[in-house]
């Protein structure tokens, strides 16, 4: 147990569902994280909210739509999605300083599939 | 060039063996390095953390990191067939002016009996 609880833990969607994934930090930490993850590549940085404050969105379409409403939730809300986002999407929380970001700590992760 | 390199593998090791790991980056001004292990169908885990030059280590476990080479590496002593995993790198860089942790596409490690 990691203190980052992501739920659910799997989801099967068609191209025009609207579906959210949530994420919860139990560790006091002040930056919150979405990634994605496909086969053979790395890690992709989607969103970060440091201080609930989305600080980088990397270039994500549209249809996908970050919500932070404090420092210890986050939702990737998803809506007309495509095949190719199938992948496995990973909330992370991190303790961010004037030094640089301290450890990353992952949720369980979703895994998705577009129908 | 990529921004964090590691080798796909997959590496293959005996049962008991010393499983060697590497890893190398770009952004001379990273400070934090990291590695993580993944199993199938599961979410990283943060097996190593490393900030300076030489050695860490822990259990099993040894951090090797050269600034000036760009280099960071994992041992794994007395390796077992759970440590069979993907291992990713991660390296804090700064991208856009911001802070964040930079992955590497892992390592497949096998450790057969």
């Amino acid at each position: 147990e990691t203190g980052v609880t992501q739920t659910p833990r799997h989801l099967v969607m068609g191209m025009t569902n609207k579906k959210s994934l949530k994420c919860e930090q139990h560790l006091g930490h002040n930056a919150m994280y979405w990634y994605k993850q496909s086969a053979k590549k790395p890690l992709e940085l989607m969103f970060v909210y440091s201080l609930e404050e989305r600080v980088e969105n990397n270039s994500v379409p549209s249809r996908f739509s970050p919500e932070c409403p404090n420092s210890s939730h986050l939702f990737l809300h998803l809506h007309t999605l495509q095949p190719e986002d199938s992948a496995l999407y990973l909330c992370a929380s991190s303790q961010l300083r004037a030094t640089g970001i301290e450890k990353l700590f992952f949720g369980s992760g979703t895994q998705l599939s577009v129908l | 060039q990529k921004e964090v390199e590691q080798n796909s593998g997959p590496l293959s090791v005996p049962e008991g063996a010393i499983a060697s790991l590497n890893c190398t980056y770009s952004d001379r001004g990273s400070q934090s390095f990291f590695w993580y292990r993944q199993y199938s169908g599961k979410s990283p885990e943060l097996i190593m953390s490393i900030y300076s030059n030489g050695d860490k280590e822990d259990g099993r476990f040894t951090a090797q990191l050269n600034k000036a080479s760009q280099y960071v590496s994992l041992l794994i002593r007395d390796s077992q067939p759970s440590d069979s995993a993907t291992y990713l790198c991660a390296v804090n860089g700064i991208s856009g002016g911001y802070n964040k942790l930079i992955f590497g596409a892992g390592t497949r490690l096998a450790v057969h009996p």
